[in-house]
C-alpha cells in the first residue's frame, strides 16, 4: 500500500524559510503532490513532481528525489497569511486518485 | 471562492433523515471526487467518477449512495447515517482521472449528524 510520513507541526516566524519534508513508500510512483489548507477552507493544489528535482513558483518551492522516496516543500518569505495545512499526497496504486499524508500544521508568527 | 461549487455548506441531520449532498463545476474535468474529512486529518478519499461513470468505491458503507447525473453534476445522497459520519465532505475535480492530475476541491460541506 500507499504510507506517507511528515511533520505533524512546523513554526515560523515572518520571513523566513520553513521546509517542510515528506517520505513515502509506494508500490509504483507516479509523482509526488502538495496541497495547502486553511482553516475552514477548501484544500488547494500548490505542487505537483513527477521527476527529481526542484519546481518553483513564486514564494514556493518543492523537491523530488526518487531514489530516496524524499520531497520536500520550501516556503521561502513567510507571511501570516500561509498559516495553514500542508499535506503531500501520492497516487493510490492504481495511479488513479490521490492518497494524503496526515499533514503539517504551519504556524507563522510576527 | 473556489471553481467548485458545493451545496449546502453546513447540514444538520437526524440518523433518520435523507439529504443530499451537491457538487457542480464548469471547468469540463471529466474526473470527479468525493472526499471525507475529519478535524485535523487528511481527506479520505470515498469515490471517483471518470467520464460520468463510478470508477472507485473505496469501501464506503452503503448509507452513501454518490450519482453523477451529467459531466458537471456530482450528487452524494445520505441516508440512515450515524453520529460518526459527521465530517467535512469535499468535492473535486480533476481533468481526467489521475494520481497525477492537479485537484480542484471545492469549500466542502460540513455535516453534522444528531
Amino acid at each position: 500500500g500507499q504510507s506517507l510520513e511528515q511533520p505533524s507541526e512546523v513554526t515560523a516566524v515572518e520571513g523566513a524559510i520553513v521546509q517542510i519534508n515528506c517520505t513515502y513508500q509506494t508500490s509504483g510512483f507516479y509523482g509526488l503532490s502538495w496541497y495547502q489548507q486553511h482553516d475552514g477552507g477548501a484544500p488547494t493544489f500548490l505542487s505537483y513532481n513527477a521527476l527529481d528535482g526542484l519546481e518553483e513558483t513564486g514564494r514556493f518551492s518543492s523537491f523530488l528525489s526518487r531514489s530516496d522516496s524524499y520531497g520536500y516543500l520550501l516556503l521561502q518569505e513567510l507571511q501570516m497569511k500561509d498559516s495553514a495545512s500542508y499535506f503531500c499526497a501520492v497516487p493510490n496504486q492504481a495511479g488513479t486518485a490521490l492518497i494524503f499524508g496526515k499533514g503539517t500544521t504551519l504556524s507563522v508568527s510576527s | 471562492d473556489t471553481e467548485v461549487t458545493q451545496t449546502p455548506k453546513h447540514l444538520v441531520m437526524g440518523m433518520t433523515n435523507k439529504k443530499s449532498l451537491k457538487c457542480e463545476q464548469h471547468m469540463g474535468h471529466r474526473a470527479m471526487y468525493w472526499y471525507k474529512q475529519k478535524a485535523k486529518k487528511p481527506p479520505e478519499l470515498m469515490f471517483v467518477y471518470s467520464y460520468e461513470k463510478l470508477s472507485i468505491n473505496e469501501s464506503v458503507p452503503s448509507r452513501f449512495s454518490p450519482e453523477c447525473p451529467n459531466s458537471s453534476l456530482l450528487n452524494l445522497h445520505l441516508h440512515a447515517l450515524q453520529p460518526e459520519d459527521s465530517a467535512l465532505y469535499l468535492c473535486a475535480s480533476s481533468q481526467v482521472e489521475g494520481g497525477n492530475q492537479p485537484q480542484h476541491f471545492g469549500d466542502g460541506t460540513r455535516l453534522s449528524i444528531l
